[in-house]
């Protein structure tokens, strides 16, 4: 199985709901990435966490909120999401923020925002 | 605006047969070029990459061949196999913050 578990696999939501997305690396990692996922688009970064600091936020709407309390569990929270977020949402890790680090990349939270 | 340019979209490729996706890019600061491999329900994951300074890599029947001066790069997948029916990704960055192309779905007919 993957170093990098994601739950829950499948999110229904209303467009009021608040939701949490939980992600968990085991394979010793220091960054941890959220990407989004659309069909025939390009993947999209949203944050990078650094040992456990913010190191990027790709311009996301203040309506997806990361969390990363330690290095092996990084959230993503969900209020007030439009029908348009509704994507594959990934979590990676890599074991630093080098040039050519390898992505380990979780099997994704499939959300649907109705 | 998309960074990274890749196509085709989707191809279908016989079994034993070759399947080329191709890459371009505009940013010459791209120092890294990895590909990635998704099967369904599966996250990405990484297959082969290279740095601007070799023209080609080979990795058992996976090739890149990269082009530093017409800014593209492609993956050659040689003697394909129905378990290589996935959706690769072509990647650049300049740093760990990888700008992906939309991917390629490869179908291998047996």
């Amino acid at each position: 199985e993957t170093g990098v578990t994601q739950t829950p696999r499948h999110l229904v939501m209303g467009m009021t709901n608040k939701k949490s997305l939980k992600c968990e690396q085991h394979l010793g990692h220091n960054a941890m990435y959220w990407y989004k996922q659309s069909a025939k688009k390009p993947l999209e970064l949203m944050f990078v966490y650094n040992f456990k600091e913010q190191t990027e936020n790709n311009s996301v709407p203040s309506r997806f909120s990361p969390e990363c309390p330690n290095s092996s569990h990084l959230f993503l929270h969900l209020h007030t999401l439009q029908p348009e977020d509704s994507a594959l949402y990934l979590c990676a890790s890599s074991q630093n923020t080098g040039l050519d680090e390898k992505l380990f990349f979780g099997s994704g939270t499939q959300l649907s925002v109705l | 605006q998309q960074q990274v340019k890749q196509s085709p979209q989707s191809l279908i490729v016989q079994k034993g047969g070759i399947s080329i996706i191709n890459c371009a890019y505009e940013n010459t600061a791209f120092d890294y070029f990895p590909w990635y491999q998704q099967f369904p329900g599966k996250g990405p994951a990484l297959l082969i990459a290279i740095r601007p300074d070799v023209s080609e890599k080979k990795e058992g029947r996976f090739t890149i061949s990269f082009n530093k001066s017409a800014k593209q790069f492609s993956l050659h997948i040689m003697d394909s196999q129905p378990g290589d029916s996935a959706t690769y990704f072509c990647a650049a960055s300049t740093d760990y913050k990888l700008s992906f192309g939309a991917g390629t779905t490869v179908t291998v007919r047996a």
